[in-house]
């Protein structure tokens, strides 16, 4: 069975700051990793995904997430954060083709 | 670029009624999933189905639910007697391969 645990439910920062979100997952399996992004109202986008090879990805909006197996973490930051980027962030795994587990969510509150 | 839709974005039914929730999944893709949302919770796998059958469903998948795939391009999710707590955003996602599903937008169902 897979788990994925996002620590922070909430995450306010200042604009232009740098973000990070944490998730760690566990698995008896090899799994593909992933980020998504809800806006408000809306469902849910592809950020970024690890599936092998470089352990850092990088997504769209200026996201990236560095894969640590040692630690099973699968982390998002961002350099600096914008307004629009306040959404809710979930980080999924995927053993094989079979369904994603979705961590809990952290919701990313950027203030002007 | 190629999306899934899902109709109706809001369904407000009474307990006890049946609901079918649609969805056309991108054209050329395999795996189906339906996953739902609970206000304020994460996102939780119900059913997967491939070549026309159910590949793998959650405990929350009972026998109240159903899936199906009448036609070429339509995947729908039916809740036959609906209960208070199947209030919830349905997604729909699909899978061509290997990895990364794409979902819907969603259909927020409202069990008064």
């Amino acid at each position: 069975a897979q788990s994925v645990t996002q620590l922070d439910s909430q995450v306010p920062v200042f604009e232009e700051a740098p973000v990070e979100l944490r998730c760690n997952y566990s698995s008896s399996v090899s799994v593909y990793l992933f980020w998504y992004v809800q806006y408000p109202n809306q469902g849910l986008q592809l950020l970024l995904k690890y599936l092998s090879g470089s352990t850092l990805v990088k997504g769209i909006n200026g996201f990236e997430a560095e894969f640590n197996k040692s630690q099973t973490s699968f982390h998002l930051r961002k350099p600096s954060v914008h307004i629009s980027d306040t959404a809710e962030y979930f980080c999924a795994v995927l053993p094989g083709r079979r369904a994603l587990t979705f961590g809990s969510g952290t919701r990313l509150q950027v203030q002007p | 670029e190629p999306e899934v839709t899902q109709t109706p974005s809001h369904q407000v039914t009474q307990m006890g009624q049946e609901v079918i929730l649609r969805c056309v999944p991108i054209s050329n893709h395999l795996y189906f999933y339906w996953y739902r949302q609970i206000l304020g919770q994460k996102v939780e796998f119900l059913v997967s189905f491939y070549n026309n059958e159910i590949s793998e469903k959650s405990e929350i998948f009972d026998d109240q639910f159903s899936v199906e795939r009448p036609d070429g391009s339509n995947f729908t999710l039916k809740i036959r007697s609906t209960k208070l707590e199947d209030s919830a955003m349905y997604f729909c996602a699909s899978l061509l391969q290997p990895d990364t599903q794409y979902f819907g937008p969603g259909t927020r169902l409202t069990v008064l």
